[in-house]
């Protein structure tokens, strides 16, 4: 079982539609998590990070964590073209017994496409 | 534009050659990442570098190698290329390592095997 899983989709929505993105991990171990959004022919850029359970919310996107059932969530309200491109989550443990070092995971990424 | 460049922007070369990739972190970041990126394996982490030394090591091979030099550049030699090496080859730069910082990437590296 891979560590992160991630439906590559590709997802299409029409032009405000709301966007459910999702991940399951099986590391207990991950303490931090990450949504990146990558654009075609572009390097991945941090979109959203959490750290607890819970929801937090930025603009027209809510990332979600759920520690208990290992999955995470990004949603995006009133979705638009300018946001058709990859999204991609990241998780990081500590990876060492000191707590100085760390590994990013990332998922394989789920291609959106936003139709207007 | 996150700050983060890379070169070359492609580069075809062929099996059982070696080639370098270049990167130049953000102004002021410390750490340099680089990451593998294919369809079937997606974004895989290869190794960070902080300050001049290597701080952690992912899915890299023997066959690669990088160092982060005293200007803080970093560069990754990959060597005894396999068509399998075909990827793009991204580079991230952070201030420190903690894992809440956030990586800037570059732009990529495009790595054709022939």
């Amino acid at each position: 079982q891979k560590e992160v899983e991630q439906d590559p989709g590709p997802l299409s929505v029409p032009e405000g539609a709301i966007v459910s993105l999702n991940c399951t991990y099986s590391n207990s171990a991950f303490q931090y998590f990450m949504w990146y959004r990558q654009y075609s022919r572009k390097g991945p850029e941090l979109l959203m990070y959490t750290y607890s359970s819970g929801n937090k919310e930025d603009g027209r996107f809510t990332a979600q964590v759920d520690k208990s059932s290992k999955y995470i969530s990004l949603f995006i309200r009133d979705s638009q073209p300018s946001d058709s491109a990859t999204y991609l989550c990241a998780m990081s443990a500590v990876i060492n017994s000191g707590g100085s070092n760390y590994k990013l995971t990332f998922g394989k990424g789920t291609l959106l496409t936003v139709n207007p | 534009d996150s700050g983060v460049t890379q070169t070359p922007k492609h580069l075809i070369t062929a099996t059982g050659q070696r080639v370098t990739l270049r990167c130049s972190p953000r102004s002021g970041d410390l750490s340099v990442y680089w990451y593998q990126q294919s369809l079937d394996q997606g974004l895989q982490f290869l190794i960070q570098y902080y300050n001049g030394e290597e701080r952690a090591k992912g899915n890299i091979l023997e066959r690669f190698s990088a160092q982060q030099f005293p200007d803080l550049h970093s560069e990754l030699n990959l060597s005894s290329l396999e068509l399998g090496d075909s990827a793009l080859y991204f580079c991230a730069s952070s201030p420190g390592v903690v894992p809440y910082n956030e990586q800037f990437f570059g732009p990529g590296t495009r790595l054709t095997v022939l």
